[in-house]
């Protein structure tokens, strides 16, 4: 199994540009979770989705922030405009919910730097 | 102002000693816990995990043990090695659907 899958590893944009990360959730994994990491506040859950639905978006900081899951194997984050304080390694992690057990394997991350 | 950052707690030990990394969680509602092991420029990996109706688990090299009267974990690394260094985070299910991340232990292991 290849894992989860996020691109691009490594992102350097401008202030005000549009951001778009992408995520691959591991095959027959039905929640994929977006998470920010950081020094100042550790890893933060962003959003949830499961079957394709967003369950819980209670972590987005703001409008600017949005995420889509169009189908089972794909989902975006996308941050437009992108701000200095954006600056964080973003993680993608899927899971098999709906049994008891809850392990969410992650994504080498997209480490992203907004001058 | 002078921006600062979190302040991982960390555990230094010597090659081949035991390593006892410990977790205090918040929820008493929660009812699996999960400990991960994140090295630098990765994601965090999943090591051990255990349920509420547990107190203890054991893996390969690792044993996680749960106090549920204290909410307390803990992570046990028998005999360490130098790619044991990493953050090891502590995560609970709250029962819905959701991981609550612990703020991480930095590990580093002396040769």
């Amino acid at each position: 199994d290849a894992g989860v899958i996020q691109s691009p590893r490594h992102e350097v944009t401008e202030m005000g540009q549009e951001v778009t990360l992408r995520c691959k959730p591991i095959s027959g994994h039905n929640s994929l979770f977006w998470y920010r990491q950081t020094m100042m506040r550790g890893l933060e859950l962003l959003i949830y989705f499961n079957n394709n639905v967003p369950i819980d978006d209670s972590g987005m900081p703001e409008d600017r922030f949005s995420a889509k899951m169009p189908n089972a194997s794909f989902s975006t984050l996308k941050i437009q405009p992108s701000e200095p304080r954006d600056s964080a390694v973003y993680f993608c992690a899927s899971s098999l919910a709906g049994i008891a057990k809850n392990i969410q394997y992650f994504g080498a991350g997209t480490r992203l730097s907004v001058l | 102002g002078e921006s600062v950052g979190l302040h991982l707690p960390t555990l230094s030990v010597q090659e081949g000693d035991n390593s006892i990394i410990n977790c205090a969680y918040s929820n008493s509602a929660s009812d699996y816990f999960i400990w991960y092991k994140q090295e630098s420029g990765k994601g965090p990996q999943f090591i051990i995990d255990i349920r509420s109706n547990m107190d203890k688990r054991q893996g390969q090299r690792v044993t996680v043990l749960l106090n549920k009267t204290v909410k307390h974990l803990s992570l046990q690394i028998a005999a360490t090695q130098p790619g044991d260094s990493a953050v090891y985070f502590c995560a609970e299910n709250n029962q819905g659907g959701k991981l609550i991340f612990g703020q991480g232990t930095e590990l580093s292991v002396k040769p």
